[in-house]
């Protein structure tokens, strides 16, 4: 079964410094990954998601993910950090559905507080 | 369009109580999802409908039955209420795009408290 792993529960960052949210994956198969947000008392949105087209891939909101092999992550950064930021993300790997659709596992999430 | 949309917003109940959590989509999406989330443990599926018409388990369906209406409306039914059941329970939809790749969009919830 594929599987992702979020390194931190809680990630604390100045406002106007990197962003760095980790994933690392499980899988027998190329995976496709996803990063959701999450506001609070709100649902999930999605931020990017790797479908093997290119191993960078750019979201909403200036975010970015790059998929590597060879170290089975799919890393989230952010050059510069928002004080609206401060949400919690979720990774996600995603196993096709017979007849359509898609499950997605997910992480346990990593909370990201931004510090004036 | 109003995307995903789930009622109640909140909602307390009493052990061994039963409640229907209502679901619909505007996005003429095929496939829709029921997912509870607990703290420290992300995002679980309960049951999905990969079509109008079928429906299947997920990772934790115990205590929990799913109607596909129609292509719309997706329904989460709990028949005997269990405290382990206090969750935050989010619907889902993907329209189908093949390949492992769709896009779920989720709803706001339902946060549900069983005494």
């Amino acid at each position: 079964a594929q599987s992702v792993t979020q390194l931190g529960s809680h990630v604390s960052v100045s406002e106007g410094a990197l962003v760095l949210l980790r994933c690392n994956y499980s899988s027998s198969v190329p995976p496709y990954l996803f990063w959701y947000v999450q506001y609070p008392n709100q649902g999930l949105q999605l931020l990017l998601k790797y479908t093997s087209a290119a191993t960078l891939v750019k979201g909403i909101n200036g975010f970015e993910a790059e998929f590597k092999k060879s170290e089975t992550s799919f890393h989230l950064t952010k050059p510069s950090a928002h004080m609206s930021d401060a949400a919690e993300y979720f990774c996600a790997v995603s196993d096709l559905i017979t007849g359509g659709g898609n499950k997605l596992t997910f992480g346990t999430g990593t909370q990201l507080k931004v510090e004036l | 369009n109003a995307g995903v949309t789930q009622t109640p917003k909140f909602q307390v109940l009493k052990t061994g109580q039963s409640m229907t959590l209502q679901c619909a989509q505007d996005m003429n999406h095929n496939s829709m999802y029921w997912y509870r989330q607990d703290p420290g443990m992300g995002l679980r599926l309960i049951y999905y409908s990969a079509s109008e018409g079928t429906t299947d388990k997920g990772e934790v369906p115990n205590g929990y039955n799913v109607s596909r209406l129609n292509k719309r409306e997706f329904s989460l039914r709990l028949e005997s209420a269990a405290p382990s059941q206090t969750s935050v329970y989010f619907c889902a939809s993907s329209l189908l795009a093949g390949g492992g790749t769709d896009t779920q969009y989720f709803g706001p919830g339902t946060r549900l408290t069983v005494l």
